[in-house]
């Protein structure tokens, strides 16, 4: 139980252009979403926090006209990377947490590379 | 500010044990997290700890002591497939998850 689920697992864009980014929790409703980024050899950095109908809370430095997050439902939420740029190419992953979670442990999605040229 | 300290790298043999270390100062305490990573993966959960003492699971322990603000996570009868980053995560009083920068395992036949 507690699968997360990301898509693309991998895309490659042009400079300029928008990306979107899906995260589904499979098996379970999840209570709160989160995005991360990570570089090469660092460890995650938290981007955003989303809960089902309400606006994301992002994190100090993050701009939140560039990324964009919807959390529509209980079971999906979105990261939209806005006109791309190369510093933006990165590996994001989302994450997910249950009530039913005995511990209020995250679970992670598979995470997507994304390449900007 | 809020910190977690972890080894950068660790080399260990197969079939033996490694013990890697997490210390942390953060605005309160809700429990420590252990993930494990694959290169170019999404972690997964390995432990979680918020009373001291020992959590055993199988393979791997983790053992917590919040007067000491360290953690180590202890990984028994080594296996190739244990290569891998190790995160160390601290939920601070606001339930924020504050993350390590994580231990490169690296484990040689």
């Amino acid at each position: 139980g507690a699968v997360v689920s990301q898509h693309p697992s991998w895309v490659i864009c042009k400079s300029g252009t928008s990306v979107k980014i899906e995260c589904r929790s499979l098996d379970f409703q999840a209570t709160t979403m989160f995005w991360y980024r990570q570089f090469p050899k660092q460890s995650l950095m938290l981007m955003a926090t989303s809960n089902e109908g309400s606006k994301a809370t992002y994190e100090q430095g993050v701009e939140k006209d560039k990324f964009l997050i919807n959390h529509a439902s209980l079971t999906l939420s979105t990261l939209t990377v806005t006109s791309a740029h190369p510093e933006d190419s990165s590996f994001y992953i989302c994450s997910a947490t249950t009530s039913s979670g005995e511990w209020g442990e995250q679970f992670f999605g598979p995470g997507t590379r994304l390449t900007v040229l | 500010g809020q910190n977690i300290d972890q080894p950068t790298e660790m080399t260990a043999t197969e079939g033996a044990i490694v013990q890697i270390n997490c210390t942390y100062q953060t605005s309160g305490f809700n429990g420590l997290f252990w993930y494990q990573q694959h290169a170019g993966e999404a972690p997964t959960f390995l432990s979680y700890n918020v009373l001291d003492g020992l959590e055993e699971k199988g393979r791997f322990s983790s053992f917590l002591s919040r007067s000491k603000g360290y953690s180590y996570l202890l990984l028994k009868e080594l296996q190739m497939k244990d290569s891998a980053s190790y995160l160390c995560a601290v939920r601070d009083s606001n339930y924020q998850l504050i993350w390590g920068a994580g231990t490169k395992l690296i484990i040689k036949p």
